[in-house]
């Protein structure tokens, strides 16, 4: 098993590009998410998905867009980069049973700085 | 809403020396906690967990206790060692989809 996976895992972009950053698992879990880490906040969800089809926003969802095409995939797209997104992006992904998620499993992370 | 409050780092150990993180939350009902660690240049991996009140995680020779009466969480190692030098984030979740961290403590661990 790969586990989770992110690319890429550094970006430089400049203020009004767009892109994607990349997720995918192969453990067959139907949650997924985003989060986004910045020094001494913690991490922060920006949008989650509890199976195909269904997508969510978490506390940060702003300039961000997601979708859940499959089980294994869950990219995060930035529509219009700008400089107070520079961070460090982690997905993960859990089981999900009635709702509720279990341990969440995270990807290495993508370093993204908007210049 | 739910919130986690860490003790800020860094926190700087000789080899040996015995650990405390302290980690408080608030939340409303029973939520689920956790200890996960980042080590330099990774993810985040879980340490522990505990789900209900009184339960005690383990893993690695850290431990922590689910607190409810003082809403806290708190890590503890007997005998750190260099290789523990990370950042542990406590969370919570509220019987949901979302996991609440608090900001992230720094450990480093001299030789």
């Amino acid at each position: 098993n790969a586990g989770v996976t992110q690319t890429p895992k550094f970006q430089v972009l400049k203020t009004g590009q767009s892109m994607t950053l990349q997720c995918a698992q192969d453990m067959n879990h139907e949650y997924m998410s985003w989060y986004r880490q910045d020094p001494g906040m913690g991490l922060r969800l920006i949008h989650y998905s509890v199976g195909a089809g269904i997508t969510d926003q978490g506390e940060v969802p702003n300039g961000y867009n997601v979708s859940r095409s499959t089980t294994e995939d869950f990219p995060l797209r930035l529509l219009s980069a700008a400089p107070s997104q520079t961070s460090v992006y982690f997905c993960a992904s859990s089981y999900s049973i009635a709702g509720f998620t279990d341990t969440q499993y995270f990807g290495p992370g993508t370093r993204l700085t908007v210049l | 809403g739910n919130s986690v409050t860490q003790m800020e780092g860094p926190v700087t150990l000789s080899e040996e020396a015995f650990l405390t993180i302290n980690c408080t939350y608030t939340a409303t009902g029973y939520p689920s906690l956790f200890w996960y660690v980042q080590y330099p240049g990774e993810g985040l991996q879980l340490l522990l967990k505990a789900t209900k009140a009184d339960d005690k995680g383990s893993n690695k020779g850290f431990e922590a206790t689910y607190r409810k009466e003082t809403t806290s969480f708190h890590l503890e190692k007997g005998s750190v060692q260099v290789s523990d030098s990370a950042v542990y984030f406590c969370a919570l979740n509220n019987a949901g989809n979302m996991l609440t961290f608090g900001g992230g403590t720094r450990l480093m661990v001299k030789p």
